[in-house]
């Protein structure tokens, strides 16, 4: 079964702060999207990881993916309150379909 | 480049009625999805296109759910009878082999079935 696993499923943290958002995944892939939702909007595309190894930064966001783990990680960097949001990464398992991870709410707190 | 355009953006109906959602790709893009979001959850793949043709439908509930892309375009998406399950945000998205098959999502349809 193709899976993918988000944690926390939840996250609250304080502006200023560093934390790291997982997601794991069943079987091989190596193309995984990380995603961005406000409250009632649509997925906003953040980053797109295409091989073992890579690395992708955007302002206080960086994506990597290990595919031999099958981990790829979402590190913020000094959060500010303009992050707030849910993230959600997903998996292309190689057939050009999106299984999508349960999500991660962050809040940030100033 | 024009995004992914659906409508409408909102709707609200009683069960066992029928509704109707319209998604226009953005333009060149060969593929194209609908997903399902119910709320607090990540969105779940209905049904994928390439061009007019079906890719994969297996988790489309096809006893009430129907889609088609007559001309490779524009794709329609409709529930009949809808159940109140079925109250979710129906996302369409495109890609295309020249943007690494990334797939840009649309603003999406929100329904209630009341």
């Amino acid at each position: 079964e193709l899976k993918v696993e988000q944690n926390p499923l939840f996250l609250s943290m304080q502006e200023g702060k560093n934390y790291t958002i997982y997601c794991n995944y069943s079987t091989t892939s190596d193309r995984l999207y990380w995603y961005r939702q406000d409250p009632g909007k649509s997925l906003e595309s953040l980053f797109v990881l295409l091989s073992n190894g890579a690395v992708k930064q955007e302002g206080r966001l960086m994506a990597s993916l290990d595919t031999k783990a099958r981990l790829s990680t979402l590190h913020i960097t000094a959060a500010v309150h303009d992050l707030s949001a849910t993230y959600f990464c997903a998996v292309d398992f190689g057939n050009e379909k999106l299984t999508f991870g349960t999500g991660t709410r962050l809040t940030i707190i100033p | 480049e024009a995004g992914v355009a659906q409508s409408p953006r909102y709707k609200i109906i009683e069960k066992r009625q029928s509704v109707a959602f319209w998604c226009n790709p953005i333009s060149g893009h060969a593929t194209l999805y609908w997903y399902q979001q119910i709320l607090g959850q990540g969105p779940k793949l209905l049904i994928q296109f390439q061009n007019n043709g079906v890719v994969d439908d297996s988790q489309l509930p096809k006893d009430r759910f129907s889609a088609e892309r007559l001309k490779g375009v524009d794709s329609t998406l409709k529930i009949q009878p809808a159940k109140l399950e079925d109250s979710a945000v129906y996302l369409c998205a495109s890609s295309s082999a020249r943007t690494i098959r990334e797939q840009y999502f649309g603003p999406g349809t929100r329904l209630t079935v009341t």
